[in-house]
């Protein structure tokens, strides 16, 4: 089963503009990791939140961490039509090695 | 660094038939994962191995499929007897075992359609 539920499903924004997408999960977790799927191709790790970090940054992202509501957000500033994909929030409950996804938000970024 | 590879990109089958997917992860990388996808869904777990031993399934995989990961290098998944509901991207990751934060690297996948 997936843990993670991204918001909103889709998204539509103009070059140039930001891009926020939030995540929920519903049991504890070690960390959280943010992915990048392009249409038909494999996931790219974008940025890992530990549980005890509460925001990081990397480039033009910037990854929030609210635990006590099982919730994580992602912004992407100035954003590019390159970033057109989707992304998915993934949570480690402990052990590293069975990373949980969930469905996903689309961003498509229009010129 | 090559990063991960599978093979074939696409498969297409005939239901009832047998398929195998082959992985070969970064070449010193001791983790080595399979994930399904489904359209507009993200990818779910089947399984895992530390070098050649599987360590964890999923109950998601069916007594028709099975892994290996031989001298805990490439891995093969196969899927025997298909059926329609197997049809979706099967992606494989690997990750450095480095410690309890690991990310993983995704090959491109190896889509599925079953007929």
């Amino acid at each position: 089963s997936q843990q993670g539920e991204e918001d909103p499903q889709a998204l539509s924004i103009q070059e140039g503009e930001n891009a926020t997408m939030n995540c929920s999960y519903k049991t504890s977790i070690n960390n959280l990791q943010w992915y990048r799927q392009n249409s038909g191709r494999g996931l790219v790790h974008l940025i890992l939140i530990r549980s005890n970090e509460r925001e990081k940054h990397s480039g033009r992202l910037r990854v929030t961490l609210d635990t006590s509501k099982k919730s994580s957000s992602l912004l992407i500033t100035a954003s590019r039509a390159a970033d057109t994909a989707s992304y998915f929030c993934a949570t480690d409950r402990g052990g590293g090695y069975k990373l949980s996804f969930g469905a996903g938000t689309t961003v498509t970024v229009r010129a | 660094d090559t990063g991960v590879s599978q093979d074939p990109r696409h498969k297409i089958t005939k239901r009832g038939q047998n398929v195998t997917f082959r992985c070969d992860p970064i070449s010193e990388h001791n983790r080595l994962y399979w994930y399904r996808q489904t359209l507009g869904q993200g990818p779910e777990f089947l399984t895992y191995f530390q070098n050649e031993a599987q360590l964890e399934k999923s109950r998601l995989l069916s007594d028709r499929f099975s892994a290996e990961r031989p001298k805990g290098s490439f891995s093969t998944l196969e899927i025997q007897r298909t059926e329609q509901g197997d049809s979706a991207m099967y992606l494989c990751a690997s990750s450095p075992s480095e410690g309890l934060d690991e990310k993983l690297f995704f090959g491109s996948g190896t889509q599925l359609s079953v007929l």
